[in-house]
């Protein structure tokens, strides 16, 4: 089943505990990128990547920090998470090239920061 | 200003209704335009492409209007089963980027 998991889909943590959040495809695409979603403000994307190796800020990138190193693969990292990111995030992928507009979404991580 | 502007709503209607959202947007660089559907606490999902003035998909219609700078949703015999919340979403080509809207809040209600 074609698919983007993200782990893990809760998790409570305090202020400063370094976190990840994995985000795995199995569609094999090019593009793949990252979202928080906050009341009254949408989705927002946090970073974003056109293929392995090629990763680039988005709208909200502060305090964030990703990786590209395989194609399947787009972690997540918090290096010391604050209040303010507590939020819901998604992870998101579609094919390269000319854009469809479709994107596949996980399930998205709800994370609260105390 | 937000690239893409959505009313929040809630649009409350009864089932059988016909209801229609509108969305517009700041940049006229952007090329084409999706409606994704969210329901509570899920991901979104695609729910139609808007390329060129418009598109059709059974009960749902989606409508582009570049002059006006405004992309509109048309739902027609409403089911309570599309009690969701309707996100626009523009695409800009030369930055590859993807905008979304701050969705619009659908209950249908018997």
């Amino acid at each position: 089943e074609a698919q983007v998991t993200q782990n893990p889909r809760y998790l409570i943590t305090v202020t400063g505990k370094k976190l990840t959040v994995t985000c795995s495809q199995n569609m094999n695409h090019e593009y793949m990128s990252w979202y928080r979603q906050d009341p009254g403000l949408g989705l927002r994307q946090i970073y974003y990547s056109m293929n392995v190796e090629v990763t680039d800020k988005g709208d909200v990138p502060e305090g964030y920090k990703v990786s590209r190193k395989e194609k399947r693969n787009f972690p997540l990292i918090l290096e010391s998470p604050s209040p303010n990111q507590t939020s819901l995030y998604f992870c998101a992928s579609r094919m390269g090239g000319r854009n469809t507009g479709e994107l596949f979404f996980g399930e998205g991580s709800r994370l609260t920061v105390l | 200003r937000k690239e893409v502007e959505q009313d929040p709503g809630p649009f409350n209607v009864p089932e059988g209704a016909t209801v229609a959202f509108n969305c517009t947007y700041s940049n006229s660089a952007s090329q084409s335009f999706f409606w994704y559907r969210q329901d509570c606490r899920k991901e979104p999902k695609l729910l139609m492409s808007v390329y060129s003035s418009g598109n059709e998909d059974g009960r749902f219609t989606a409508q582009l209007n570049r002059a006006s700078q405004y992309i509109s949703l048309l739902i027609r015999d409403s089911k309570l089963s599309d009690s969701a919340t309707y996100l626009c979403v523009g695409y800009t080509g030369t930055a590859s980027k993807l905008t979304f809207g701050t969705g619009t809040r659908l209950q249908v209600t018997l």
